[in-house]
């Protein structure tokens, strides 16, 4: 079985341009999460969506950053005119999201996000 | 704001040593998880503890729940350099299962 799969690994953009980052999560599962990884303040939660839904966004800057799960194809986290600051290792984690709501999240290896 | 608070922050030892990181909160959890990362990889799940005072063994690490469900802790017996990595404990916050990630304990086993 596939694990949870972002691409890409390493993504390097300049100031001001966009980054798209992608995640398909593990067969079977409906519900993704986002975190971003900083080397001063670890690994924090940014967005969860379910298929087609933003379920809690709490931790997405309120500027530049969105987030999609589409009904078909995988979720897209999208930084629009990045800055130095959005550089950073960027996690998606997915879970079946049935049954009870303690299911553990699966995660991909990240996308680097340089920014020159 | 729900906060963990993991200890050590960087933790150097030689082979075959014991070591223990902690992971602190004033808040309680119903359950608490910890993951190891490797350099370029994703968080893998560990262990997930779920009752107060519950002790769970995984080969040469042993997991630790506090009594009152706010700190947890990771005991490694004769660590090896397969060990290196970064641990985090973890809880979940709110109704949306979403994770919150302690500081994170970087250790380094040499061999």
């Amino acid at each position: 079985n596939a694990g949870v799969m972002q691409n890409p690994r390493h993504l390097v953009r300049r100031r001001g341009q966009e980054a798209r980052l992608r995640c398909s999560p593990m067969k079977g599962h409906s519900h993704v999460y986002w975190y971003r990884q900083l080397p001063e303040e670890g690994l924090k939660f940014m967005v969860y969506l379910q298929k087609e839904n933003i379920i809690d966004e709490s931790g997405m800057p309120k500027e530049r950053f969105s987030a999609e799960f589409p009904k078909e194809g995988p979720s897209i986290l999208r930084i629009q005119q990045v800055v130095r600051g959005d550089s950073a290792a960027y996690f998606c984690a997915s879970s079946p999201g049935q049954g009870r709501s303690n299911q553990p999240q699966h995660f991909g290896d990240g996308t680097r996000l340089s920014i020159l | 704001t729900q906060l963990l608070e993991q200890s050590p922050q960087f933790l150097s030892i030689q082979e075959g040593e014991n070591l223990t990181v902690y992971c602190n909160s004033s808040s309680v959890f119903s359950s608490l998880q910890w993951y190891r990362q490797e350099p370029g990889e994703g968080p893998v799940l560990l262990v997930t503890v779920v009752t107060g005072g519950e002790v769970k063994k995984l080969k040469r690490l042993t997991f630790q729940f506090g009594d009152a469900r706010k700190d947890s802790s990771l005991h490694i017996t004769a660590a090896q350099p397969g060990d290196t990595g970064l641990y985090l404990c973890a809880a979940r916050g709110g109704a949306t299962n979403k994770l919150i990630f302690g500081t994170g304990t970087l250790l380094a086993v040499q061999p």
